[in-house]
C-alpha cells in the first residue's frame, strides 16, 4: 500500500531554535497533506491541510507564523516549527491523500516527537 | 460536545476474547467512517473504512455504522496480544476527517 515517510522520528532541540520535519509519500503523488499535533492520551489535532504550490489553511488557533507549512513539490511537505519553546514539545504527524478523500485513502507518516529543552 | 466520541479506556480483555470499540458522532455530513489503530510511538494506520450505514467485515475485524442513531462500532474477533493498540475512529465530510480521542486496548496472553 502507500507510503508515508516522516523525518526525523525523534528531535531534541534546545529553547529557541527551529526544527524542520519533512513529509514524504513515497509511492504516490499526494496533491494534499496534512499536519497534526498528538499530546499523550490525546486524539490528533489537526493544525493545517497543505496544498501543493499554495499556501497552507491553518486550523483556528494554530500559530502559522510559528508553523510554518511548505508543500513545495506533490511528494514533499515540511513543518517547520520556529523559535521553538517546551510547550511545543509533542508528537507531529503528517497525513497524506492518495486519490479522493471519500474512499478512505489517507495514509499516516509515522510521526516524529519533538522536545523542546 | 466534540464530534466525534470515543471511550478512552483503557479497555482490557484476555486473549481469544471478543473486543467491541464504539464511537458516537454528531455531524450528519459524515459519509464515511474510518477505524484506525495506532501503535505506541506510531503514526495510525488505516484498518478499515465503511461508506453510510452497514458492516463490512476484513479477516478479524468488522466494521459498522448505524446512521440512525450516529453510532460506530469495531468488532474484533479472537483478539491477540499484538492487537493491543490504541483505536481511532473517524468521520469524513468532504476533504476533512475528524478522530475521535481513541480507545486504548490491551489484550492480555
Amino acid at each position: 500500500g502507500a507510503v508515508v515517510s516522516q523525518h526525523p522520528s525523534r528531535v531534541i532541540c534546545k529553547s529557541g531554535t527551529s526544527v524542520k520535519i519533512e513529509c514524504r509519500s513515497l509511492d504516490f503523488q499526494a496533491t494534499t497533506m496534512f499536519w497534526y499535533r498528538q499530546f499523550p492520551k490525546q486524539s490528533l489535532m489537526l493544525m493545517a491541510t497543505s496544498n501543493e504550490g499554495s499556501k497552507a489553511t491553518y486550523e483556528q488557533g494554530v500559530e502559522k507564523d510559528k508553523f510554518l507549512i511548505n508543500h513545495a513539490s506533490l511528494t514533499l511537505s515540511t513543518l517547520t516549527v520556529t523559535s521553538a519553546h517546551p510547550e511545543d514539545s509533542s508528537f507531529y504527524i503528517c497525513s497524506a491523500i492518495s486519490g479522493s478523500m471519500g474512499s478512505g485513502e489517507l495514509f499516516f507518516g509515522e510521526g516524529s516527537r519533538l522536545t523542546v529543552l | 460536545q466534540k464530534e466525534v466520541e470515543q471511550d478512552p479506556g483503557p479497555l482490557s480483555v484476555p486473549e481469544g476474547a471478543i473486543v467491541s470499540l464504539n464511537c458516537t458522532y454528531s455531524n450528519s455530513a459524515f459519509q464515511y467512517f474510518m477505524w484506525y489503530r495506532q501503535y505506541s510511538r506510531k503514526g495510525p494506520e488505516l484498518l478499515m473504512y465503511t461508506y453510510s450505514s452497514g458492516n463490512k467485515e476484513d479477516g478479524r475485524f468488522t466494521a459498522q455504522v448505524d446512521k440512525s442513531s450516529k453510532y460506530i462500532s469495531l468488532f474484533i474477533r479472537d483478539s491477540q496480544p499484538s492487537d493491543s493498540a490504541t483505536y481511532l475512529c473517524a468521520g469524513s465530510a468532504g476533504n476533512m476527517l475528524t478522530f475521535g480521542g481513541g480507545t486504548r486496548l490491551m489484550v492480555k496472553p
